[in-house]
């Protein structure tokens, strides 16, 4: 079957780089992204890559593919308690492409320590 | 920018009893999508809809139901609830299927049943 896996938690102090890690199971899948979940709220898209691309950065994020390893990395510079909160990783495999459907992983949780 | 709404946010049930989410969107989404978040299970595909009129089953479809006779409202339904469906609920819609077209989420149904 398809499984996303994510590390459960994580802990940074302030100011350190968090860096949240995944592995996917569909090396066919033509997207992955990373969605943020604050306490009490819904899922908000921080990024995405395309499978031909090995990294993408976006101000403070920068996503990192080994596709050969199906291996998938958020790296977050600067962290600050504001970005305290579960990170999903999800595919979107080629046969669910029509639909939208993704699979997701169980989240991350990360903390930020002042 | 109301975004994807979902209608209560919190309810509780007794088992047996029935019970309807709203979902609504204001963005003219065609694709629209029912998720189930349990602890250390991530989000889970319960329907999902295609366009005003169509619906199919995702990855635990099992007593629910959905509707989507609007193309701005998806409903979901449990015609018997059961403690088994006490979960966080979240609705998500895209504007096509196709994998770069991100799906925006609610902000979640936090359903208890007794």
């Amino acid at each position: 079957g398809e499984d996303v896996e994510q590390s459960l938690f994580l802990s940074v102090r302030e100011g350190d780089s968090s860096v949240i890690n995944c592995t996917y199971t569909d090396s066919s899948s033509t997207y992955l992204y990373w969605y943020k979940q604050e306490p009490g709220a819904g899922l908000q898209l921080l990024t995405y890559i395309f499978s031909n691309m090995d990294m993408k950065q976006d101000q403070r994020l920068t996503v990192l593919l080994n596709k050969k390893d199906k291996h998938l990395s958020l790296r977050i510079a600067d962290t600050q308690t504001g970005d305290s909160a579960i990170y999903f990783c999800a595919e979107s495999p080629p046969w669910g492409g029509s639909q939208g459907n993704l699979i997701f992983g169980k989240g991350t949780k990360l903390s930020v320590k002042p | 920018n109301a975004g994807v709404t979902q209608t209560p946010k919190f309810r509780v049930l007794k088992t047996g009893q029935s019970m309807t989410l709203l979902c609504a969107q204001d963005m003219n989404h065609e694709y629209m999508y029912w998720y189930r978040q349990d602890p250390g299970m991530g989000l889970r595909l319960i329907h999902y809809s295609v366009g005003e009129g169509t619906t199919a089953k995702g990855e635990v479809p099992d007593g629910y139901n959905v509707s989507r006779l609007k193309k701005q409202n998806f409903l979901l339904g449990l015609e018997s609830a059961a403690p088994s469906q006490t979960s966080v609920y979240f609705c998500a819609s895209s504007e096509q299927g196709i994998s770069n077209q991100p799906q925006h989420f609610g902000d979640g149904t936090r359903l208890s049943i007794l």
